[in-house]
């Protein structure tokens, strides 16, 4: 079955440091989301992205976050300036449709901010 | 406003047993309900999904959920518990025809614990 690929599974930055994550979506898929996790507690939706746009977005996806389609196949998230309380588990879905499929998700990356 | 609840945070249940563990939403519009496990180190996984038709859905492992209207609820069920499904459970709701878009609402999710 295919799968959502992320990459790195772990990452550790300073804080002030720029990261990204990435995320390789289901080839059929054209619904994109990332979502953070922290310490196995509430799932907290950042944005979705389709068509190469932001569709819709959180409070919590402020000027620090973006998202982009590099290449037509990655699928990233940019953390600008990272501060400690960024620290989380992140979370790649992806969806067929926005309504009736359900999300596949990757298995995350871990991000530590010192 | 949109929202899910999921009233125990563990559930505790013995091998064998049948399992259950609770969700009730809120939307103004229909929903759309779906149930993902989580394993540790691992993203959600799809368990199964509510859209319309038998109130009764089944999914993945052997679980099932039922859809209850007048209740707002999407409880899911299994009749025997393994010690495999130990995890997190969490529920989702997507809010159709109402004033939401099209974002998930997600619950806080529960642990379920099986013991041997």
């Amino acid at each position: 079955e295919p799968e959502v690929t992320q990459t790195p599974s772990h990452q550790v930055t300073q804080m002030g440091q720029e990261v990204i994550l990435r995320c390789v979506p289901i080839s059929n898929h054209l619904y994109f989301y990332w979502y953070r996790q922290i310490l196995g507690q509430k799932v907290e939706f950042l944005v979705s992205f389709y068509n190469n746009e932001i569709s819709e977005k959180s409070e919590i996806f402020d000027d620090q976050f973006s998202v982009e389609r590099p290449d037509g196949s990655n699928f990233t998230l940019k953390i600008r300036s990272t501060k400690l309380e960024d620290s989380a588990m992140y979370f790649c879905a992806t969806s067929r449709d926005r309504e009736r499929q359900p999300q596949h998700f990757g298995d995350g990356t871990r991000l530590s901010i010192l | 406003a949109q929202s899910v609840a999921q009233p125990e945070d563990q559930v505790n249940v013995a091998e064998g047993n049948p399992l259950t563990v609770k969700c009730t939403y809120s939307v103004s519009g229909n929903p759309y309900l779906f149930w993902y496990v989580q394993y540790p180190n691992r993203g959600l996984q799809f368990l199964l999904k509510y859209i319309t038709g038998d109130n009764l859905v089944k999914g993945s492992y052997g679980f099932e959920a039922e859809f209850n209207k007048s209740q707002t609820s999407f409880h899911l069920k299994k009749p025997s518990a393994l010690v495999s499904d130990s995890a997190l459970y969490f529920c989702a709701v997507r809010d159709i025809w109402g004033d939401s878009n099209y974002q998930l609402i997600w619950g806080a999710g529960t642990k379920l614990i099986i013991k041997p």
